[in-house]
């Protein structure tokens, strides 16, 4: 089946724009995470979303990003007023869902690389 | 709080011997699981193994071995007969079970030569 999708796969904007990032999960996976990746640098953890539970937004690094996850399935981080330390690659991942999580691997998208000028 | 560090930035190793990649990590919790993942250079995250903190086993997976020592917090990847192919960076993470919450070390970029 199709895995995860994330568009766009490439985003230039300019300093002070908003920005929407898009992820589609595989279907049936009702976990759901997002992560940014700075250049050579390791996996930052923003949000995860877990079936109708409230999200844990604890990875969320300003009041600027947002996200959302509609009908459990398509989820959308926004980043408000972009600056140029926001560019990075941003990676959407989903795994199956249902109690916790256990050896579940995460199944994870192309990424979008935003880059702020 | 949790943390997973990889101390290794950059290993070198021959084709066809065998590498070690440390993974070292802080938890309180006694139910948490620990996952190896490949990065190639074309950026896509691809899972090669898992192991559970009450798993006695070690994990293998092919050419894959997780080298688990609980009471030293370790979780070592063990790569046999290296190739060419292994050659990409290499990330150890951690799920907390009560949360779900899944977080990654820096990294280790492995380079096999001829």
């Amino acid at each position: 089946g199709a895995g995860v999708s994330q568009s766009p796969s490439n985003k230039v904007t300019e300093k002070g724009k908003d920005v929407e990032l898009r992820c589609d999960p595989i279907s049936g996976h009702t976990a759901l995470y997002w992560y940014r990746q700075s250049l050579g640098q390791g996996l930052e953890f923003l949000i995860y979303f877990q079936g109708n539970s409230a999200p844990d937004k604890s990875g969320l690094p300003s009041d600027r990003f947002s996200a959302e996850r509609t009908g459990g399935s398509v989820s959308t981080l926004t980043i408000q007023r972009t600056q140029q330390e926001d560019s990075a690659v941003y990676l959407c991942a989903s795994t199956r869902g249902g109690g916790s999580l256990g050896n579940s691997p995460l199944h994870f998208g192309n990424g979008t690389r935003l880059t702020v000028t | 709080a949790q943390k997973i560090t990889q101390t290794q930035p950059g290993m070198f190793v021959q084709e066809k011997e065998a590498v070690t990649l440390d993974c070292t990590y802080d938890t309180s919790d006694q139910s948490y699981g620990l996952f190896w993942y490949k990065q190639p250079s074309s950026g896509e995250m691809i899972f090669l193994i898992y192991q559970g903190s009450y798993d006695e086993q070690n994990a293998t997976e092919g050419r894959y071995s997780l080298n688990f020592q609980k009471a030293r917090k370790s979780a070592n990847l063990v790569i046999s007969a290296s190739q060419l192919g292994d050659s990409a960076m290499y990330f150890c993470a951690m799920r907390d079970y009560n949360t779900d919450k899944l977080i990654f070390g820096t990294g280790t970029r492995l380079q096999v030569f001829p």
